[in-house]
């Protein structure tokens, strides 16, 4: 079975300083590991995924997360934050048939 | 035009009724998914189908009873609602296996 570990449920940062949200992950198979993020009233959307090869994967926004496998992690991160980055980011893993499982979630509040 | 699409977006209900959640994808995909979304932010996988036949009930009371009359919709019927159902009800589809998945705007029930 996999797991999916958020460690914090919120961080706050001033605009245009960098970020870095944790996700750790455990499987007993190989994963797939997904960052998402929900704006308010609003459903979920990718931001950027891991499948295979390079272990550096860039998304939209200016958003990037590294996957480490001796760690289990896929923390995500971005240089210079901005006010409309504030939002709730998701962790996710997948490592069997139609499952995707989410984290609980980090709330990222941007500050001017 | 919207992906993924929900029906209605708010129910505003009675403790013992029951209430219907339509959801309709126009991407092609073969994989549907209900999820739960609680006051926390926390996700829960419900169901997911895979061209119209039921691939995972995580456990759901079944109280709660999809339906997919093709591989292009997936609707969610409640019976009985009790207080311990508001939560805001997401549908989503998946990218051929990859996890990706593209979700609707969310239903969100609140049960009085």
């Amino acid at each position: 079975a996999q797991s999916v570990t958020q460690l914090d449920s919120q961080v706050p940062v001033f605009e245009e300083a960098p970020v870095e949200l944790r996700c750790n992950y455990s499987s007993s198979v190989s994963v797939y590991l997904f960052w998402y993020v929900q704006y308010p009233n609003q459903g979920l959307q990718l931001l950027l995924k891991y499948l295979s090869g390079s272990t550096l994967v860039k998304g939209i926004n200016g958003f990037e997360a590294e996957f480490n496998k001796s760690q289990t992690s896929f923390h995500l991160r971005k240089p210079s934050v901005h006010i409309s980055d504030t939002a709730e980011y998701f962790c996710a893993v997948s490592g069997g048939y139609n499952k995707l499982i989410f984290g609980a979630g980090t709330r990222l509040a941007v500050h001017p | 035009d919207t992906a993924v699409s929900q029906t209605p977006k708010y129910l505003v209900t009675q403790m013992g009724n029951d209430k219907s959640i339509k959801c309709e994808q126009n991407l092609g995909h073969d994989t549907m998914y209900w999820y739960k979304q609680d006051s926390k932010k926390f996700l829960k996988i419900m169901f997911s189908y895979n061209n119209k036949e039921l691939i995972i009930n995580e456990t759901v009371p079944n109280r709660f009873s999809p339906k997919s009359p093709d591989k292009a919709h997936l609707n969610l019927h409640i019976n009985s609602l009790e207080l311990g159902d508001s939560a805001v009800y997401f549908c989503a589809s998946e990218l051929a296996n990859t996890g990706e998945l593209f979700f609707g705007e969310g239903s969100r029930l609140t049960v009085l």
